[in-house]
């Protein structure tokens, strides 16, 4: 069975300050897909990005970037210069190839951005 | 485009009484899956659906739990009879899955959410 940790469970920065979520996966599977979604105040889960086990490419989108290291079975988050805007709960999944698209969430990580 | 819609959003409730939440998908696409959130228990899978026929509902709590998808557009969750604990968001997503995708996963887009206080 798979399983993703995200063991911070809440992190509170300051404006302007970069910040790093953590998640760590766990599956015997060599072919996956890991997600990150946002979920902001208003409470709806935001998609922010999709990553297959075979691209360990980072990626970076504006002040957002992630870091997929399979030797570490972890796929990190990171948020460049904050904003208050970026004040959520930031969930990590995983699926298995054929598994018809079943996410496995990890348990959120609370970002507070104070201005 | 419309993403998927939720209805209601919100839904107060008595103990005993019977819950029926709604979701229409993303028009095109063919899976469609129900959520639940709770402080305690995070984000898990209920059920899900691809090509209208359930595939997997080893996450339904027990039998008050039902969803059918009657067509393409269209999903409930019912719950009959509604307790206390089953006060949580109710998420519905979809997503498109191509039959020669050779088991790819693809993007769950979500819906809104329905927030479910059973008293």
């Amino acid at each position: 069975a798979q399983k993703v940790t995200q063991a911070q469970t809440e992190i509170s920065v300051v404006e302007k300050e970069d910040v790093t979520l953590d998640c760590v996966y766990e599956t015997r599977d060599t072919t996956y897909y890991l997600f990150w979604y946002k979920q902001p105040p208003s409470g709806e889960l935001v998609f922010l990005i999709r990553r297959n086990s075979f691209d360990e490419q980072n990626e970076i989108s504006g002040r957002y970037s992630w870091n997929f290291q399979k030797s570490t079975s972890s796929f990190n988050f990171t948020i460049t210069a904050s904003q208050v805007v970026d004040s959520a709960v930031y969930f990590c999944a995983l699926t298995l190839n054929n598994a018809g698209n079943m996410l496995t969430f990890g348990g959120g990580t609370r970002l507070m951005v104070k201005p | 485009d419309a993403g998927v819609i939720q209805s209601p959003r919100h839904e107060v409730t008595e103990m005993g009484q019977e819950v029926t939440l709604r979701c229409k998908p993303i028009s095109g696409h063919n899976s469609l899956f129900w959520y639940r959130q709770t402080m305690m228990r995070g984000l898990e899978l209920l059920i899900y659906f691809n090509n209208n026929v359930p595939i997997d509902d080893s996450g339904m709590p027990e039998d008050r739990f039902s969803a059918k998808m009657p067509n393409a557009s269209f999903s409930t969750l019912k719950i009959q009879p509604s307790e206390p604990r089953d006060s949580a968001v109710y998420f519905c997503a979809s997503s498109f899955q191509a039959a020669t995708s050779g088991g790819r996963a693809e993007t769950q887009y979500f819906g809104p959410g329905t927030r479910l206080l059973v008293l």
